[in-house]
């Protein structure tokens, strides 16, 4: 069965630390991976699309990465700020069929 | 301004008693889908498109319908809501899908919260 899974579900820092977010799914034969935020009550925004034959992709202060053979991609945020605070969901598109499967998500909260 | 719009954003009904969601893309996106989302289950794909006339079910499709008319539209219909199909409703949509391209990117509507009495 195809599932994805974000552990934490949960992460509390202070304002300016490094962290990474992670997720691991089942099944190697994707298409790609993509990372979103949610803000309470409102829909997702997309951040990052990693490709399956892409290692990584960055948009300012974040970092995914993709390691296929271990089904394992991790979202680096760099100096967070507490605007940075949001549920983080990463999605897998499976190529057996145009499928995408959701992790539950990370609840991110940056204390000032 | 390229959005995906959803309508209602809210809505209170009774059991049985059939509704359609709509969503409309402005963007020319080929695959558009449905989700549904509920604490501790996450968002979960209803039904998929990935052009006109061509509609697939995802992981939870039972007791809902779609159509793909045309291009820029993909509503939701439900034919005779139940109370466990009250949920957060997302519509999403995306140049293409399936193969290896960045430009599979899904960008989603603002949310349907629908709840079934």
């Amino acid at each position: 069965k195809q599932e994805v899974t974000q552990i934490p579900a949960a992460l509390s820092v202070p304002e300016g630390e490094n962290l990474v977010l992670n997720c691991s799914f089942t099944d190697s034969a994707i298409y790609n991976l993509q990372w979103f935020r949610q803000d309470p009550g409102k829909g997702l925004t997309s951040l990052l699309l990693i490709q399956s034959s892409q290692r990584e992709q960055t948009s300012g202060r974040l970092n995914a990465s993709l390691d296929k053979s271990s089904g394992r991609s991790t979202l680096y945020i760099a100096a967070s700020q507490p605007g940075d605070s949001a549920t983080y969901l990463c999605a897998v598109e499976y190529s057996s069929a145009s499928k995408i499967i959701f992790g539950s998500g990370t609840r991110l909260s940056i204390r000032p | 301004e390229a959005q995906v719009t959803q309508n209602p954003r809210y809505l209170i009904t009774v059991t049985g008693k059939k509704l359609t969601v709509t969503c409309s893309q402005n963007m020319n996106h080929e695959y558009m889908s449905w989700y549904r989302q509920d604490p501790g289950l996450g968002l979960r794909q209803i039904y998929y498109s990935m052009n006109v006339e061509v509609t697939d079910k995802g992981d939870v499709p039972e007791g809902y319908k779609v159509s793909r008319k045309e291009k820029r539209n993909f509503p939701l219909i439900l034919e005779s809501p139940s109370p466990n199909q009250t949920s957060l409703y997302f519509c999403a949509s995306s140049l293409t899908s399936g193969g290896s391209s960045g430009a599979n990117v899904l960008t989603f509507g603002a949310g349907s919260r629908l709840t079934v009495l």
